[in-house]
């Protein structure tokens, strides 16, 4: 299998907090993982990409100091959303690419869906 | 032009029927193909990945891949209600793309 789990499923938080959600592959290693952002309706638009153990890569337009990445280990990634807005409200979806397949196959988590008040 | 064009729907269907899902995409240097299924509040499942040109079967499901016509369809047969649930597309140029996705198509199987 290849299955991916993200915590928490559902982050509610008053504006200027901050929020850590986890990703973590549970049942393989992960070269790459990704970091994705679904507003209502519309499609996963990627936030950013990350390999384990050097710094993540930013899509144009997603403030790197904002949504902060650490990739610690083969296995977990986390995304901080630093003082977080209403703005800031969204799906936050993560995926990651196995070690022994091609980086084209990605496993999604079941999102973290975040509300910022 | 977007990079890959899907409708959004809905689409319903009577329990039984063949659905037709498709996109289209402008940059013909994508050479890898998915579908992902996404239930209300999930995250993506991947349903199949085609790389290049041609069909691909798995169970009730078929990819189709023209990449002459920029065109990627996903058939689902004998459709159940347990099929009901957006369906993305996804493409990428190679092993340092990234994937590319399609804005989804609501469908809707009813019993």
């Amino acid at each position: 299998g290849a299955v991916v789990s993200q915590h928490p499923s559902w982050v509610i938080c008053k504006s200027g907090t901050s929020v850590k959600i986890e990703c973590r592959s549970l049942d393989f290693q992960a070269t790459t993982m990704f970091w994705y952002r679904q507003f209502p309706k519309q499609s996963l638009m990627l936030m950013a990409t990350s390999n384990e153990g050097s710094k993540a890569t930013y899509e144009q337009g997603v403030e790197k100091d904002k949504f902060l990445i650490n990739h610690a280990s083969l296995t977990l990634s986390t995304l901080t959303v630093t003082s977080a807005h209403p703005e800031d409200s969204s799906f936050y979806i993560c995926s990651a690419s196995k070690a022994s397949e091609i980086e084209e196959t990605q496993y999604f988590g079941p999102g973290t869906r975040l509300l910022v008040l | 032009q977007k990079e890959v064009e899907q409708d959004p729907g809905p689409l319903s269907v009577p329990e039984g029927a063949i659905v037709s899902l498709n996109c289209t995409y402008s940059n013909s240097a994508f050479q890898y193909f998915m579908w992902y299924r996404q239930y209300s509040r999930k995250g993506p499942e991947l349903l199949m990945y085609t790389y290049s040109s041609g069909n691909k079967e798995d169970g009730r499901f078929t990819a189709q891949v023209d990449k002459s016509s920029k065109y990627i369809s996903l058939f689902i047969r004998d459709s159940q209600p347990s099929d009901s649930a957006t369906y993305l597309c996804a493409m990428t140029r190679g092993s340092q793309g990234n994937l590319i996705f399609g804005k989804g198509t609501k469908l809707s199987v009813k019993p």
